[in-house]
């Protein structure tokens, strides 16, 4: 088994739909749980960052963790065609360690 | 936010010859830097973790004297691939956490994309 589980999609929307992407994860020693996007040819964007379990929320994008159940999402509310890339989820045990990645989500959005 | 910036963001060398990556960390003083590969359509992999001031600490599988890191100073990183081969062409990407600034998200350059003929 992997330390982290996504499925890789592709997945293709309609325009303004909700996105629910989500990770899970084997390792319970993670605890800084972060999602990137990622544009071809680009080096991954910090979208979101959650410590521990809860929710956070920032604009259209919502991340949960639920630490209990190993598992991670991330919400997309009125998706647009321009977040049409690969969202990576990914985890650490502390601050300053390696990243650990799931395969990463293609998404499309189509307008 | 914090910015980490990566030179060259594209170079195309000959079979034999080293390539050297710059890694720097702009607004932030970064003990350590991270050094990611990712093949097409591939997620990325830990290649190794470089430590300002010492040896930097390779994965497993990734050959230390083929690809050469240099963490001189607390904003810069070097990667150089050495004696490359085309199987070596992929993305190469550095990321840096600021945990002393209480910054535990890491934060990734745009890349390095080496092609290798």
């Amino acid at each position: 088994q992997k330390e982290v589980e996504q499925d890789p999609g592709p997945l293709s929307v309609p325009e303004g739909a909700i996105v629910s992407l989500n990770c899970t994860y084997s390792n319970s020693a993670f605890q800084y749980f972060m999602w990137y996007r990622q544009y071809s040819r680009k080096g991954p964007e910090l979208l979101m960052y959650t410590y521990s379990s809860g929710n956070k929320e920032d604009g259209r994008f919502t991340a949960q963790v639920d630490k209990s159940s190993k598992y991670i999402s991330l919400f997309i509310r009125d998706s647009q065609p321009s977040d049409s890339a690969t969202y990576l989820c990914a985890m650490s045990h502390s601050g300053n360690t390696p990243l650990v990645f799931g395969k990463g989500t293609r998404l499309s959005v189509i307008a | 936010g914090a910015v980490v910036s990566q030179h060259p963001s594209w170079v195309i060398c000959k079979s034999g010859t080293s390539v050297k990556i710059e890694c720097r960390s702009l607004d932030f003083q970064a003990t350590t830097m991270f050094w990611y590969r990712q093949f097409p359509k591939q997620s990325l992999m830990l290649m190794a973790t470089s430590n300002e001031g010492s040896k930097a600490t390779y994965e497993q599988g990734v050959e230390k004297d083929k690809f050469l890191i240099n963490h001189a100073s607390l904003t810069l990183s070097t990667l150089t691939v050495t004696s490359a081969h085309p199987e070596d062409s992929s993305f190469y990407i550095c990321s840096a956490g600021f945990p002393d600034r209480g910054k535990y998200e890491q934060y990734f350059g745009p890349g390095t994309r080496l092609t290798v003929t």
